[in-house]
């Protein structure tokens, strides 16, 4: 049973481009959340996909846009990268069938984005 | 948006030595949970808890809620090297998961 996975594993951008990242949820999920995590921070939440839409958005600028396809996987956009776009993305998946009990949500290894 | 405060930001500890972190927040809690992040890895999953009160163990690692859901704790009873790492306080409220800043951790053998 495959986890959550996501591509690529780093990346490396410069200021003003634009970067696609991916996500894969964990078998049997079908909620995919993003999350940006700048070294030496918590995760913060940039925005919730369910049934390819969008569901719920953290404060987070309109440079940044996700999708999500029929087969739950999702991609999360950025355009016009700057400097302080710099961080771990991370995607995380749930079952929206579950109970508050068991929201457990699980998280991919990231991608390391870095903008010179 | 939902907040939580975590302390402290940092830990080092002499293995064999017990160690907590504390999650506080200024309003009511529907529930918390509980991640650990390795160094250069990602959040996995500990523990959720949801009832005033609730105490649960995991091995050496019991988790706390308070009384009034304000406030979680962490505790790590004899800590070994492989508890290094950053420890997460998470709460979900209107379908988001929101974090605190963590409390690093580190194990001197």
């Amino acid at each position: 049973d495959a986890g959550v996975t996501q591509s690529p594993t780093h990346l490396i951008k410069t200021r003003g481009q634009q970067v696609t990242l991916r996500c894969s949820p964990k078998s049997g999920h079908d909620t995919v959340s993003w999350y940006q995590q700048a070294l030496g921070q918590g995760p913060q939440f940039i925005f919730q996909y369910y049934e390819e839409e969008e569901r719920q958005r953290g404060n987070f600028p309109d440079r940044f846009s996700g999708h999500q396809f029929p087969n739950y996987s999702s991609e999360l956009n950025v355009n016009a990268l700057l400097l302080g776009d710099s961080a771990l993305y991370l995607c995380a998946s749930r079952s929206s069938g579950g109970t508050l009990l068991t929201d457990t949500q699980y998280f991919g290894p990231g991608t390391r984005l870095t903008v010179l | 948006g939902q907040q939580v405060m975590q302390i402290p930001q940092y830990q080092h500890v002499q293995e064999g030595e017990d160690f907590t972190t504390y999650c506080n927040s200024s309003t009511t809690l529907s529930n918390i949970q509980w991640y650990k992040q390795r160094p250069g890895g990602h959040p996995v999953f500990l523990i959720q808890l949801v009832k005033s009160g609730e105490v649960k163990k995991q091995k050496r690692l019991t988790f706390q809620f308070g009384e009034a859901k304000k406030n979680s704790s962490l505790h790590i009873t004899a800590t070994q090297t492989t508890d290094v790492g950053t420890y997460f306080c998470a709460v979900y409220n209107f379908n988001k998961f929101y974090f605190g800043s963590g409390t690093k951790l580190n194990v001197k053998p």
